[in-house]
């Protein structure tokens, strides 16, 4: 059974037209992370939320925004998506920020025409 | 320098053989290291985690660390066409939430 489920799989998006991508998790961890990942390069953090507290990554853009409603969601809105934001957009999870492995889900393939 | 380093391949290795993927870590006071393996398309998906100096085995796959140079490894026997995939090094940095950062990964063809 999936334990951390991301919505749509896949996203076409208009450029400029906000769009909110999902993530939904039944490990109830505490650590909930968001990635962007393009092709061939390295998944790179937007933020993560620990609990309620949310950390945003120095060099993520403001374009770029997250809502944690409760423990098992986390979504991420893109507010004017360019066609440098067409990546996929992966949401994990972990128990703690200590020493735990982050369990991923299988991702948000965005498509901005 | 990257925080987190790996040779992107891609790496060929016939079927039955050893493939062995290299990490070097920036971050001196790392206390946690994984890999994961990533088929084309689809997300990350954990193979092993290792805190401690020395070698951890899992089945087919064997994962090496040495903090004093900075360097974790993996190693796959027996390597099946299967195991064709990008392998991603990724380390827990040490200090504030300890985020976890991802080198760009080693892509791996097994060939049969």
């Amino acid at each position: 059974d999936a334990m951390v489920i991301q919505n749509p799989r896949y996203q076409v998006t208009q450029f400029g037209k906000p769009v909110t991508l999902s993530c939904s998790q039944t490990l109830n961890h505490n650590v909930m992370y968001w990635y962007q990942q393009k092709s061939s390069q390295a998944p790179k953090l937007l933020f993560h939320y620990y609990d309620k507290d949310f950390n945003n990554e120095a060099d993520t853009p403001d374009n770029f925004q997250s809502r944690r409603p409760n423990t098992s969601f986390c979504f991420l809105d893109i507010r004017s998506p360019g066609l440098g934001d067409a990546a996929m957009y992966l949401c994990a999870t972990s128990r703690d920020t200590g020493v735990t492995e982050a369990f991923f889900g299988q991702g948000t393939r965005l498509t901005v025409v | 320098q990257k925080e987190v380093e790996q040779n992107s391949g891609p790496l060929s290795v016939p079927e039955g053989a050893i493939a062995s993927l290299n990490c070097t870590y920036s971050d001196r006071g790392s206390q946690s290291f994984f890999w994961y393996r990533q088929y084309s398309g689809k997300s990350p998906e954990l193979i092993m985690f290792i805190y401690s100096n020395g070698d951890k085995e899992d089945g087919r796959f064997t994962a090496q660390l040495n903090k004093a140079s900075q360097y974790v490894s993996l190693l796959i026997r027996d390597s099946q066409p299967s195991d064709s995939a990008t392998y991603l090094c990724a380390v827990r940095s040490s200090g504030g939430y300890q985020k976890v950062t991802f080198g760009i990964g080693t892509k791996l063809q097994v060939i049969p």
